[in-house]
């Protein structure tokens, strides 16, 4: 098993661009999240999902879209970049819907936003 | 104030130490509580959980939580220079499907 699995690890894009990244996991686990994490931020929710079809926003939404239009894929697309958004982004799966949340997270994804 | 607070240190000790890393967190329907590890430009990995008051041991691990004063541990016994890493706690109420995470500790065991 590959885990979760997050492309590209790292990307530079230029104020409004937009771009989408990856996710991916193969454990068949339901439930699936975004996180970014900042320098004395710590971790914050994005987005998540509880299954395929099914989305919620998490406490930073603004700025960022998700589908999911499968149990494996989970992109999280920037609409249009703002240097507020450079971070590194954490996909992020789990088993569990309720109760204990063992979540297993992807290696991350370094962006940086000019 | 916060729900889960957690000291972000910088905590360097020498090889052999014991550590102790903690987090206070003031919703009392927490159940679940849970250390990670993240190593430099890796993501969070679960180390230990744990869901009532006590200890729970692995290892040179040890997680204690006391729900009586809202307040969880994490021991480390004969600490590694590979046990260098952020630890993050992270806490939830049970049915709540977001966790609560900690800014996280740095830690850096020094041969």
């Amino acid at each position: 098993n590959a885990g979760v699995t997050q492309t590209p690890k790292f990307q530079v894009l230029k104020t409004g661009q937009s771009m989408t990244l990856q996710c991916a996991q193969d454990m068949n686990h339901e439930y699936m999240s975004w996180y970014r994490q900042d320098p004395g931020m710590g971790l914050r929710l994005i987005h998540y999902s509880v299954g395929a079809g099914i989305t919620d926003q998490g406490e930073v939404p603004n700025g960022y879209n998700v589908s999911r239009s499968t149990t494996e894929d989970f992109p999280l697309r920037l609409l249009s970049a703002a240097p507020s958004q450079t971070s590194v982004y954490f996909c992020a799966s789990s088993y569990s819907l309720a109760g204990l949340q063992t979540q297993y997270f992807g290696p991350g994804t370094r962006l940086l936003v000019l | 104030q916060k729900e889960v607070e957690q000291d972000p240190g910088p905590l360097s000790v020498p090889e052999g130490a014991i550590v102790s890393l903690n987090c206070t967190y003031s919703n009392s329907a927490f159940q679940y509580f849970m250390w990670y590890r993240q190593y430099s430009r890796k993501g969070p990995e679960l180390l230990m959980y744990t869901y009532s008051s006590g200890n729970k041991e692995d290892g040179r691990f040890t997680a204690q939580v006391d729900k009586s004063s809202k307040y969880i541990s994490l021991f480390i016994r004969d600490s590694q220079p590979s046990d260098s890493a952020t630890y993050l706690c992270a806490i939830n109420a049970g049915n709540n499907r977001k966790l609560i995470w900690g800014l996280g500790t740095s830690l850096a065991v020094n041969p």
